[in-house]
């Protein structure tokens, strides 16, 4: 079964431009949650969604969001880029999410570097 | 209340030794314990999880030891080895929620 996959694996932007990650989960599961991992912050929860809907935000401002498809893959945008952004963003995926204690398998990550 | 916080940041250990990483939590809302691992340019991924039912659980060379009353847990690394070098993260999550709270993390070098 393949695992979770993530494009663009690199990114290199602009402060002021906006930014579209990728994620497809393993096939099967329908709970996607993305989140930001820097040397100074760590992991950090971005958000959480399930069968297309927002289940869970962390605090991060409105610049960043998503979306879910009707096929579980996943979307994350930023907007209005800061250099603080810059960031590896790693997406997880897991079967449902429902009881709260399903496994979530990590894709590769998207490191986007903000110039 | 929110934060799992982890020790040490660091640590170096000589092949075959058993490093030994804590971690202790504030809410005890949080039911679901895993540890991660994470390889330099690569995602984490799941080591091993438990459940503040269970004292005590391994899976191979690792091993959680969770102390309930205390709100604290350790991960064990039973003879280690070179290729266990990385860095491990702790975590905890509670109710319906897929929310992960990070420790952290420790680097950990098992040198040869």
């Amino acid at each position: 079964k393949a695992g979770v996959t993530q494009t663009p694996r690199y990114l290199i932007k602009t402060r002021g431009q906006q930014v579209t990650l990728s994620c497809s989960p393993i096939s099967g599961h329908r709970s996607v949650s993305w989140y930001q991992q820097t040397p100074g912050q760590g992991l950090q929860f971005l958000f959480e969604y399930f069968s297309e809907t927002q289940r869970n935000k962390g605090n991060f401002p409105g610049r960043f969001s998503g979306r879910q498809f009707s096929n579980s893959r996943s979307e994350m945008n930023v907007s209005t880029l800061e250099l603080g952004d810059s960031a590896l963003y790693l997406c997880a995926s897991s079967r449902d999410g429902t009881t709260g204690r399903e496994t979530q398998y990590f894709g590769p990550g998207t490191r986007l570097l903000v110039l | 209340q929110q934060q799992v916080k982890q020790s040490p940041q660091s640590l170096i250990v000589q092949k075959g030794g058993i490093p030994i990483i804590n971690c202790a939590y504030e809410n005890t809302a949080f039911d679901y314990f895993p540890w991660y691992q994470q390889f330099p340019g690569k995602g984490p991924a799941l080591l091993i999880a438990i459940r503040p039912d269970v004292s005590e659980k391994k899976e191979g060379r690792f091993t959680i030891s969770f102390n309930k009353s205390a709100k604290q847990f350790s991960l064990h690394i039973m003879d280690s080895q070179p290729g266990d070098s990385a860095t491990y993260f702790c975590a905890a999550k509670g109710g319906a929620t897929n929310k992960l709270i990070f420790g952290t993390g420790t680097l950990l070098a098992v040198q040869p």
